[in-house]
């Protein structure tokens, strides 16, 4: 069983369109992330969620809206959609009271707006 | 604010030679430390961890690395790279935050290791 899975893999979507990433773990873990990668690899982290709760809201347009319905999912909402919003998103999870700051990644999900 | 610093965007190394990709950090307390690998299209995967005690800590697939606070530096090595190694590697620090784990990590801009056969 994939430990933290995201869909879709690949996105390709006109500017303008709204779209939804959705992540589930199965780790039992209470904290999830979603991280940007840009196309040259670089990692930002966009928003943190523990017990369903925001923690992190780094500095990204209000077009992006996470949403966690409960611990073991956060789905990552995206409206009006720009190039600039090409890139991979990469959802994590990880445990406030197991080792700390180890963080299990999904597989990623490549946003490609044209 | 913390930060991380990978000086090396990318590495070649022959199969079977050694590796060192370093790692800079600035953090304002004692820091957690973490090296990541991402191979292609996959997600990141943890390769070891500093929180404290032994300054040389040992990873998974051969790797160890070095915690050295006076230089602020935490490089990974591997005595002998094998052609799977190539991949993006990814030095992070983190901290406690108020959600009772850790607020994310903040990544270095990676290192792209290619491997020469």
């Amino acid at each position: 069983d994939t430990a933290v899975s995201q869909t879709p893999k690949y996105l390709v979507t006109q500017m303008g369109n709204d779209k939804s990433i959705k992540c589930e773990q199965n780790l039992g873990h209470d904290t999830m992330y979603w991280y940007k990668q840009d196309s040259k690899k670089f990692l930002k982290i966009m928003f943190s969620y523990n017990n369903k709760e925001l923690i992190i809201n780094e500095t990204v347009p209000n077009r992006f809206s996470p949403k966690s319905p409960d611990k073991a999912h956060l789905n990552l909402h995206i409206n009006s959609l720009e190039l600039g919003d090409s890139a991979v998103y990469f959802c994590a999870s990880s445990s406030s009271t197991g080792v700390i700051g180890e963080l299990f990644f999904g597989e990623g999900s490549r946003l490609t707006v044209l | 604010a913390q930060s991380v610093t990978q000086p090396d965007i990318h590495i070649t190394v022959s199969e079977g030679a050694s590796l060192e990709l370093r790692c800079n950090y600035s953090y304002g307390a004692t820091p957690y430390l973490f090296w990541y690998v991402q191979s292609p299209g996959q997600g990141l995967q943890l390769l070891l961890k500093y929180f404290s005690g032994d300054t040389l800590v040992q990873g998974i697939k051969g790797f160890e690395a070095e915690f050295k606070r006076s230089q602020s530096s935490f490089n990974l090595r591997k005595p002998s790279v094998h052609w799977s190694d190539a991949a993006e590697y990814f030095c992070a620090v983190g901290a406690i935050g108020s959600g009772g784990g850790a607020d994310g990590l903040t990544f270095g801009k990676g290192t792209h290791l290619i491997i020469q056969p």
